[in-house]
């Protein structure tokens, strides 16, 4: 899975407490990516960063946030879970070295969480 | 604003068979477009992209995909199909401009029959 790790891998946690996960990658890209996917849905963008300290929304960022302080690490927070985020988080990252390069991405190998 | 679809939910196919997964897009300009697989409890992996030039772009496990500007189509294809095949996979697009983002279709399952 291209040097990127999720942790947790799997997580059960209840109605409105707070959750983190993480993305770590060993790769020094510059581009990183939290998506979540759902059935009939796909893959939705939620955040993604295009640098340290520099993130921007995706589609479906109510209820996220996220944070960049090193090149190697992505964090997503759910303020205050509910039972809509339940899903399968991946994390992906892009090269940057030509606009072309940074157009593939490659994917994590995702945190299943559960929000009861 | 920029689409995809991927018109079949499931596709069934025989060992040995070839094999098509369809994907139509929509983007105002020229497109990126991009295949991904995902095997079971794995991330996506890439499997091949068009960007510009040869509309047969050929990618990781003898897939090919063909861009067809006119019908608004990249199909990916595969000559003869293994059971190893099975799994689910993801078309997506992003279109010219630097505030685009990239977009994935809703996946088609491919079950390889032996």
């Amino acid at each position: 899975d291209a040097g990127i790790t999720q942790s947790p891998r799997h997580k059960v946690t209840e109605t409105g407490t707070p959750v983190t996960l993480r993305c770590h990658q060993t790769e020094n890209h510059r581009y990183m990516y939290w998506y979540r996917q759902d059935p009939g849905h796909g893959l939705r963008l939620i955040h993604y960063s295009y640098g340290v300290k520099d993130t921007d929304k995706g589609e479906v960022s109510d209820g996220y946030s996220v944070s960049r302080s090193k090149t190697e690490d992505f964090l997503l927070t759910l303020e205050s879970a509910t039972s809509s985020q339940t899903s399968v988080y991946f994390c992906a990252i892009s090269e940057t070295s030509t606009r072309d390069s940074q157009e593939t991405q490659y994917f994590g190998p995702g945190t299943r969480l559960l929000v009861l | 604003a920029q689409s995809v679809a991927q018109p079949e939910d499931q596709v069934n196919v025989a060992e040995g068979n070839p094999l098509t997964v369809k994907c139509t897009y929509s983007v105002s300009g020229n497109p990126y477009l991009f295949w991904y697989v995902q095997y079971p409890n794995r991330g996506l992996q890439f499997l091949l992209k068009y960007i510009t030039g040869d509309n047969l772009v050929k990618g990781s496990y003898g897939f090919e995909a063909e861009f067809n500007k006119s019908q608004t189509s990249f199909h990916l294809k595969k000559p003869s199909a293994l059971v190893s095949d099975s799994a689910l996979y993801f078309c997506a697009v992003r279109g010219p401009n630097r505030d685009d983002k990239i977009i994935f279709g809703k996946g088609t399952r491919l079950h390889i029959l032996p």
